[in-house]
Parts: structure tokens; C-alpha cells; sequence
């Protein structure tokens, strides 16, 4: 069974500081998604990671795959309040088509 | 861009109504939609694959006599929870895939907020 860990589960932080959001999984997969969700409404994609070592970057967000590891981390420079907001991964259950998603990671960043 | 519509928003029944939420994909064929619940502050779960013109797979635990799922086109998918308690009430969103290789990549629609009162 695929599971898939976050951490921290909750991040409070001030505007200006750097901080990285870690998800775990415990099966083969080469591909992992971050989303983002504000709340009372849906999920927005954020980036798609298809292969080891994949580096995708947006803005003040980084999202880095590491498949041997089973490791994704989502890198925040410089935190703005609007990027608070709660952070899922989601990694893709292979041969299944289905992807299994971690808890979430509410971040809050405070001015 | 891929667009996923899910309607009702919001909805407030009353305990033993049933209530149906549809999914289109408004641009794109869906092979492939997904059935997803989302208790407050918890992440997504998983209840049911829906495949255009074949039964719908449900995830362990699931009551499939519950939550009923159709997926009739390849624009539109819905589901129906019969007989609605409020341990019910939860966070209903729906996804589509479009495509049938490559990247799992999902569009999510808006979600539907059912009370059950």
C-alpha cells in the first residue's frame, strides 16, 4: 500500500524567510504532483515531477524529485502572506492511474 | 487551458434526501474521472474511479450502494449519495484526466460542500 508523509503538517512563518516542506512516500513511483489549496475551495496544480532529479520552479516556490530517496521537497524563498495557503503532495499510484495524497501542510506566513 | 465544472457548489439536505453532484470537463474528453472526499483540515480520500461506459471502481470502504457513480459521457461524470446522513456532510470534489497515457496529470473542479441536516 502506497502511503505518502508530509512534513511539518503545520508551518508558521514570517514573510521574508525560507523554509521546505518535505513528502515522503513508501513505494516505486517516478511521478509526483504539488497542489495547492486556499481555503473552502479546490485544489490548483503547482507543478508535475516526472523523473528523477526533476527541479521545477515558479515564482518563490521550488519542487525537486528525488526517486531513490522517495523524497519531493517544496523550497518557499522568501515567504509572502499570499502564499499562505495548504500544500498537498500527491504521488502517482503506479499501475493503479490513481494518485494517493499526503496530509497536507498548512502554511501561514505572518507579516 | 483543461476546465473542470462541478455543480452543485453548495448543498443542504435533509437527512434521508439524495443528492447529485455531476462533473463535466468543458474542454477535454475525460477517460478517466475521480471521486474524491474532504473531511475539515484533512486531506483528500480517494472514493471512487469513474471510466466512461463501464462501472465505476471504489476504494475500500466505500458503499457503493451509497455513493452512487455514473459516468455516461466522456464530458460528464456524476455522483449521487443516497439517502444522506450528516455524518455525510464533507467536501466532494471531483477530478478529471484527460488522455490515456503519460502524466496523471488532473484537473480538479471547484468542489461541492454537502450539509446534511
Amino acid at each position: 500500500e502506497l502511503k505518502v508523509e508530509q512534513n511539518p503538517l503545520f508551518l508558521s512563518m514570517q514573510e521574508g524567510k525560507n523554509y521546505t516542506i518535505y513528502c515522503n512516500y513508501s513505494t516505486t513511483s517516478d511521478r509526483l504532483y504539488w497542489y495547492r489549496q486556499d481555503p473552502g475551495k479546490s485544489l490548483e496544480s503547482l507543478f508535475v515531477l516526472l523523473s528523477n532529479g526533476a527541479v521545477k520552479q515558479e515564482g518563490r516556490l521550488m519542487a525537486s524529485l528525488d526517486t531513490k530517496a522517495r523524497l519531493s521537497t517544496l523550497h518557499i524563498t522568501a515567504a509572502v502572506h499570499d502564499l499562505s495557503a495548504t500544500y498537498f503532495c500527491a504521488v502517482d499510484m503506479q499501475g493503479a492511474q490513481k494518485l494517493v495524497f499526503g496530509q497536507g501542510t498548512r502554511l501561514t506566513i505572518n507579516p | 487551458g483543461a476546465v473542470v465544472s462541478q455543480h452543485p457548489s453548495r448543498v443542504i439536505c435533509k437527512s434521508g434526501t439524495s443528492v447529485k453532484i455531476e462533473c463535466r470537463s468543458l474542454d477535454f474528453q475525460a477517460t478517466t474521472m475521480f471521486w474524491y472526499r474532504q473531511f475539515p483540515k484533512q486531506s483528500l480520500m480517494l472514493m471512487a474511479t469513474s471510466n466512461e461506459g463501464s462501472k465505476a471502481t471504489y476504494e475500500q470502504g466505500v458503499e457503493k450502494d451509497k455513493f452512487l457513480i455514473n459516468h455516461a459521457s466522456l464530458t460528464l461524470s456524476t455522483l449521487t449519495v443516497t439517502s444522506a446522513h450528516p455524518e455525510d456532510s464533507s467536501f466532494y470534489i471531483c477530478s478529471a484526466r484527460r488522455g490515456l497515457s503519460g502524466a496523471n496529470v488532473l484537473t480538479f473542479g471547484a468542489g461541492s460542500r454537502l450539509t446534511v441536516l
